[in-house]
């Protein structure tokens, strides 16, 4: 059973930088062909694509927010990671992780909120 | 980036067939995937590759489409089917349409 779970702040302020840990089990970031992307959804808004890190350390980033991201991952302790710098209220969304497989996102983690707030 | 235009908020009664576009502003091959949010919910796969049924998705579902032109065709509808549908491509990095709202009418 494949099952992915996001954790962060909740809360930051303006300027700080984001880090976010998505816990998964059922699958190995080991495997290939196996990937983990990162989607955010402000409230009431569509998806936004983030990132993506791969089994063999390939990284793809949203261009539009390339030079504040950075992914990472953890194969050993089944967890992906994403730092988003210079936060603004702009940020503010839920966060999900995902797994990719059959060329799409097949599995979506419950998401976590984050505010950016002062 | 690769632009996704989907059709806006549609409204449907049970037992209808309704269909949702999706047109990219080029091509995608097939790389097209489709889900469903439901409020409070995460995403849900149901159509991945333009016309593959994703694990566990019931037969009403359906899509097609290559290149540009992509449809999500729900037939028939339900009342449990009322959510919002996005549109996916993978095959330019990665964009989300905005998103198609069902309604009941």
């Amino acid at each position: 059973q494949v099952t992915l779970k996001e954790s962060g702040p909740g809360i930051l302020q303006p300027s700080q930088t984001l880090s976010l840990t998505c816990s998964f089990s059922g699958f190995s970031l080991s495997t290939s062909g196996i990937c983990v992307s990162w989607i955010r959804q402000p409230s009431g808004k569509g998806l936004e694509w983030l990132a993506t890190i791969c089994w063999e350390d390939s990284k793809g980033y949203n261009p539009s927010l390339k030079n504040r991201l950075t992914i990472s991952k953890d194969t050993s302790n089944n967890q992906a990671f994403l730092k988003i710098t210079s936060v603004d209220t702009a940020d503010t969304a839920i966060y999900y992780c995902a797994r990719r497989g059959l060329g799409a996102i097949d599995y979506w983690g419950q998401g976590v909120m984050v505010t950016v707030s002062s | 980036d690769t632009v996704l235009t989907q059709s806006p908020a549609l409204a449907v009664s049970p037992g209808e067939r309704v269909t949702i576009s999706c047109r990219a502003s080029e091509s995608v091959s097939t790389l097209m995937h489709w889900y469903q949010q439901k409020p409070g919910q995460q995403p849900k796969l149901l159509i991945y590759k333009a016309s593959n049924l994703a694990s566990g998705v019931p037969a009403r579902f359906s899509g097609s489409g290559s290149g540009t032109d992509f449809t999500f065709t729900i037939d028939p509808v339900e009342a449990d089917d009322i959510a919002t549908y996005y549109c996916h491509q993978s095959w330019n990095s990665d964009t989300f349409g905005a998103g198609t709202k069902l309604e009941l009418k």
